[in-house]
């Protein structure tokens, strides 16, 4: 069964250009998250879906990224325009249920985004 | 939302036995304990998910003490590829509320040949 596939595993860009990661989650998982990872910190939740239905956004800072998931199956996380602040690892995981009772979060090899 | 204390690293010798406690003192009546493990350029992996005594799968070990302000995550005769940090979490997985909780900064693992 595939895992959590994200794209693109790098990316480096000028500060105030945009860049976009797309996350495609694990077949029959409604429940889908984004998170932030700073170099050596543990990742923070950015924003989470039940299907196609963002239910936590309130870390995502709205004014410069935006996210969606489109008919409730993959998802891409926009941001708009980069600042040198938001080079980061950026991790899509997702889960079978929203309470996920057992715990497990799956989560794709993430996105190394670079902002010179 | 509980937060979790644990040591920033550790180093231990190939087949010994690692011990990594995690301190949660404001963990709630229906909080469950998860540990994850993330190895370089990887999204983290959960190991295991316990709510009191002790749990067992064929990775690691949970230990929980009766008052479950702590827990202790062991993993049997290490091996280099154990090399990773190791993030406890706690949270109720039936309010959402353990999907909100962050990772913290984990434990860093450097296991020695």
């Amino acid at each position: 069964e595939a895992g959590v596939v994200q794209s693109p595993r790098y990316k480096i860009i000028e500060k105030k250009q945009p860049v976009a990661f797309w996350c495609n989650p694990i077949s029959g998982h409604n429940t889908l998250y984004w998170y932030l990872q700073n170099l050596g910190q543990g990742p923070e939740l950015l924003i989470r879906y039940e299907n196609e239905e963002a239910v936590d956004d309130s870390q995502l800072p709205k004014d410069r990224f935006s996210a969606e998931r489109l008919k409730g199956v993959d998802s891409t996380l926009k941001i708009q325009p980069a600042e040198l602040g938001d080079s980061a690892v950026y991790l899509c995981a997702s889960s079978l249920e929203v309470q996920a009772t057992d715990g497990e979060l799956f989560f794709g090899e993430g996105s190394r985004l670079t902002v010179l | 939302l509980a937060k979790t204390t644990q040591p920033i690293s550790m180093d231990s010798y190939e087949g010994q036995e690692v011990n990594i406690t995690c301190s949660h003192n404001n963990i709630a009546t229906n909080d469950y304990i998860t540990w994850y493990q993330q190895f370089p350029s990887q999204g983290p992996r959960f190991i295991i998910q316990g709510y009191k005594t002790k749990v067992t799968n064929e990775v690691a070990s949970l230990f929980i003490p009766a008052d479950r302000k702590s827990s202790t995550l062991s993993l049997p005769r290490v091996s280099l590829s154990d090399t990773a940090v190791y993030y406890c979490l706690v949270g109720d997985p039936y309010s959402g509320g353990y999907q909100k909780v962050t990772f913290g900064t984990g434990t860093k693992l450097q296991v020695i040949p």
